[in-house]
């Protein structure tokens, strides 16, 4: 149990362009949400913290009108990538909070701007 | 405000040797400690969590962890690698919490050589 799937697992976009990118919990209900990105050989970065029918909260330094988070339902939230740049280019891992205070992550999408 | 710190960016190893991934953590409160481990462009999998109880804790693929309040420790072993486990591991704190923002080591690749 307790799978968190995201798709696509790649994507490259031009510049310019929005990418969105969708995480789910496919056998248990999520309240709360994750975003990260993780730059090569380094560790994850929180993103924002997502919870379900309310704004999501961004971590300092993250701009919320760049990476638009929507947490619609208990089993899916959405991250966009709005106007991507190259410099946006990374590896972004989503992962949903069940009952207990574990985190289960997807598999992560890595994201290619030209 | 909690931190983590894993010293050791690389781990070689022989195969079927022991091996020990230190984590030390700094944090004011009681905190939940996790090791997770990350295999190349993949998502986090959970090797072992220390919520409460006993400070040995077993996890999977033979890996276990021992917390120490006094040192704010929680190192990881195993007592015979396999090439198989040559990956990336991040130790991880939370306070837990409505957020439960997972705070993150650097990481420590254990490289497994035969």
């Amino acid at each position: 149990g307790a799978v968190v799937s995201q798709h696509p697992s790649r994507v490259i976009c031009k510049s310019g362009t929005s990418v969105k990118i969708e995480c789910r919990s496919l056998d248990f209900q999520a309240t709360t949400m994750f975003w990260y990105r993780q730059f090569p050989k380094q560790s994850l970065m929180l993103m924002a913290t997502s919870n379900e029918g309310s704004k999501a909260t961004y971590e300092q330094g993250v701009e919320k009108d760049k990476f638009l988070i929507n947490h619609a339902s208990l089993t899916l939230s959405t991250l966009t990538v709005t106007s991507a740049h190259p410099e946006d280019s990374s590896f972004y891992i989503c992962s949903a909070r069940g009952r207990s205070y574990e985190q289960y992550f997807g598999p992560g999408t890595r994201l290619t701007v030209t | 405000a909690q931190s983590v710190t894993q010293l050791d960016s690389q781990v070689p190893v022989f195969e079927e040797a022991p091996v020990e991934l230190r984590c030390n953590y700094s944090s004011s409160v009681s905190v939940y400690l996790f090791w997770y481990v990350q295999y190349p462009n993949q998502g986090l999998q959970l090797l072992l969590k220390y919520l409460s109880g006993s400070t040995l804790v077993k996890g999977i693929n033979g890996f276990e962890a021992e917390f120490n309040k006094s040192q704010t420790s929680f190192h990881l072993r195993k007592p015979s690698v396999h090439i198989s486990d040559t990956a990336e591991y991040f130790c991880a704190v939370t306070q837990g919490g409505a957020t439960n923002k997972l705070i993150f080591g650097t990481g420590t690749l254990l490289a497994v050589q035969p």
